[in-house]
């Protein structure tokens, strides 16, 4: 079975631009999660999908959002980009979506930098 | 914000020695992941312990949960060079806005 994938691996913007990363999950699993990393501020969850529906919602602005299509592989774009929002962005997937979180599937990342 | 917070932050040993990360968290949870991170790369999930159980074992891995204490530990045995990586617990919590936290991760260097 394929794992996670994202695209791009690597991208690099300037600040104002925006981006839209993709993630394709294990097939079968219908919830994907996006979580962002960063040295100062870790891993940080910013939103979850399960069946073309936000379920779950982090701390983040507006300018961060998400959907998910009918194969539920997913993509995130985030407008007006700051240098803050320089980070590697993770995506996961996750088979049992319906109740509680179980073992979360990742993929390897898109390595975003603002300049 | 961070729910969890590792301890320590970083951790070197020799081979062969056992290797124990302790996991702080603040609020209810349904269950508590560990996860191991290489350099830069996605998490590779290890193992997971639900709210209403106290051990678990995974080959080399040994998980504690003490919900009284929001706390839980990690214990490496027999650590090898290739368990160098960042590791992170991670908690589902019961309610609110964020379901899932992130920890703020032990990197752990096993030196050969």
């Amino acid at each position: 079975k394929a794992g996670v994938t994202q695209t791009p691996r690597y991208l690099i913007k300037t600040r104002g631009q925006q981006v839209t990363l993709s993630c394709s999950p294990i097939s079968g699993h219908r919830s994907v999660s996006w979580y962002q990393q960063t040295p100062g501020q870790g891993l940080q969850f910013l939103f979850e999908y399960f069946s073309e529906t936000q379920r779950n919602k982090g701390n983040f602005p507006g300018r961060f959002s998400g959907r998910q299509f009918s194969n539920s592989r997913s993509e995130m774009n985030v407008s007006t980009l700051e240098l803050g929002d320089s980070a590697l962005y993770l995506c996961a997937s996750n088979f049992i979506g319906g109740g509680s979180y179980n073992e979360q599937f990742f993929g390897p990342g898109t390595r975003l930098t603002v300049l | 914000s961070q729910q969890g917070e590792e301890d320590p932050q970083a951790l070197s040993i020799q081979e062969g020695e056992n290797a124990t990360m302790n996991c702080s968290y603040k609020t209810s949870i349904n269950n508590l992941q560990w996860y191991r991170q290489n350099s830069g790369r996605g998490l590779v999930h290890l193992i997971l312990i639900r709210s209403n159980e106290r051990e678990k074992h995974s080959g080399r891995l040994r998980v504690t949960l003490d919900t009284s204490k929001k706390s839980s530990s990690l214990l490496i045995t027999a650590s090898r060079a290739a368990d160098t990586a960042s590791y992170f617990c991670a908690t589902e919590n019961t309610g609110g806005y964020q379901k899932v936290t992130f920890g703020t991760g032990t990197k752990l260097q096993v030196i050969p």
